[in-house]
């Protein structure tokens, strides 16, 4: 299986500045990778996939870079519901696998 | 508006089955697989296995085989996953979580099931 991480684990940041979430896959994965931002209380939203496509809806302060085994989502100028724990998941190959996660939390 | 509906939270003797289910609005059901994960307090999440709405096909993660079984309703679009011979093990959030039109990213998620297994 294709393992996933991701770093940091935590990251703590103020509205306003931009951050960047990495992750990593143990083989090469071409560009299939999604992110998603976890929230109390609502369902896990998917925000990109195929390593730096949209999905509609996800507002343009988001992107998500990288190819192989190295990706990067980036927020710029943090807004407050901004501040979640976010995933990523490889979808190049069964069985699918997520990293770990990333809590993004108010400085 | 798209929505995947998930049943209540199971509390389930060690050695039990349990039926969880997700009754999805606003698409069709027939046209996009369904799939489903499992999240452990601490862990990573895990994918269980895809089913196609249109056929039933399924296919699932080796690790989860002899575990999970799904199987979806057409005439109510609701997909189901049956777990077997439950064991701590076991005791988790499980979501259901629609497959994208494009490639095999999760478009949308349903809220999650709480599944305990304790005497």
């Amino acid at each position: 299986d294709v393992q996933m991480t991701q770093s940091p684990s935590y990251l703590a940041a103020s509205p306003g500045e931009s951050v960047s979430i990495s992750c990593k896959a143990s083989k090469s994965i071409n560009t299939y990778l999604a992110w998603y931002q976890e929230k109390p209380g609502k369902t896990n939203k998917l925000l990109i996939y195929s390593g730096s496509t949209l999905q509609s809806g996800t507002p343009s302060r988001f992107s998500g870079s990288g190819s192989g085994t190295d990706f990067t989502l980036t927020i710029r100028s943090l807004e407050p519901e901004d501040f979640a724990v976010y995933y990523c998941q490889q979808h190049n190959e069964y069985p699918w696998t997520f990293g770990g996660g990333t809590k993004l939390e108010l400085k | 508006e798209v929505q995947l509906q998930q049943s209540g939270a199971e509390l389930v003797k060690p050695g039990a089955s349990v039926k969880l289910s997700c009754k999805t609005s606003g698409y069709t059901f027939s046209n996009y697989y369904m799939s489903w994960l499992k999240q452990m307090p601490g862990q990573n999440i895990e994918w269980i296995g895809n089913i196609y709405g249109g056929n039933g096909g399924t296919g699932y993660n080796q690790k989860f085989k002899g575990k999970a079984t799904l199987t979806v309703d057409k005439s109510s679009s609701t997909a189901y996953m049956d777990l077997s011979s439950l064991t701590s093990e076991d005791s988790a959030v499980y979501f259901c979580a629609r497959l994208g039109e494009l490639d095999w990213y999760f478009d949308f998620w349903g809220p999650g099931t709480m599944v305990t297994v304790s005497s």
